[in-house]
């Protein structure tokens, strides 16, 4: 079974600009949940999708969105880039739908905002 | 508030050592979960164990054992007859079963980088 896929892995983006970034959840998952980690801030949750319902959102300005597709497929979108905003973004999906029960994550992608 | 405290940035040790990776956490809730994850270099976070509050039995996996204590709101973890290939940050994480009857939030701790060398 595949596992959960990010793209793309790694992106450079100018300060200003806009960025999606797309997630593939394990075949039958429908829960996604995206996650930024600096090495400031450590890991942080981002935001939490179940059957294309935002279900829970962590405390991140409004620039960060995300939304899920009717093939649990998931996509973030951050507007305006800042150069904080330089992270490793992880996705990571679930097969309950309660996300309470272990989540496996992708790789993620490297976001670097010059 | 909820918090997970790794108090170890980072440890060394010997391969063959035994070491343990410390979790202290804070929660109000009574209904919990526990999680351990592993970051090798490579990136990607590994599911390692996961624990729910009502539970407190400690769990052995290999070389893995988990200690889990509500008295002292701790989730230990200890790794026997350490290896090079354990070399990883390791998280600790908590979340918490929220409105609706689940909070897919985890909140993690800033990790123990691990090195073990041979």
């Amino acid at each position: 079974k595949a596992g959960v896929t990010q793209t793309p892995r790694y992106l450079i983006k100018t300060r200003g600009q806009q960025v999606t970034l797309s997630c593939s959840p394990i075949s039958g998952h429908r829960s996604v949940s995206w996650y930024q980690q600096t090495p400031g801030q450590g890991l942080q949750f981002l935001f939490e999708y179940f059957s294309e319902t935002q279900r829970n959102k962590g405390n991140f300005p409004g620039r960060f969105s995300g939304r899920q597709f009717s093939n649990s497929r998931s996509e973030m979108n951050v507007s305006t880039l800042e150069l904080g905003d330089s992270a490793l973004y992880l996705c990571a999906s679930s097969n309950r739908d309660s996300m309470i029960y272990e989540q496996y994550f992708g790789p993620g992608t490297r976001l670097t905002v010059t | 508030a909820q918090k997970v405290t790794q108090a170890q940035t980072e440890i060394s040790v010997v391969e063959k050592e035994d070491v343990t990776l410390d979790c202290v956490y804070e929660t109000r809730d009574t209904t919990y979960y526990l999680f351990w994850y592993k970051q090798p270099p490579s990136g990607e976070l590994v599911f390692l164990i996961r624990r729910n509050s009502f539970d407190e039995q400690n769990e052995i996996s290999g070389r893995y054992s988990w200690n889990f204590q509500k008295s002292t709101s701790s989730f230990n973890f200890t790794i026997t007859a350490s290896q090079v290939v354990d070399s990883a940050v390791y998280f600790c994480a908590l979340s918490e079963e929220g409105y609706g009857g689940s909070q897919g939030n985890l909140i993690f701790g800033k990790g123990t980088k691990l090195s073990v060398k041979p």
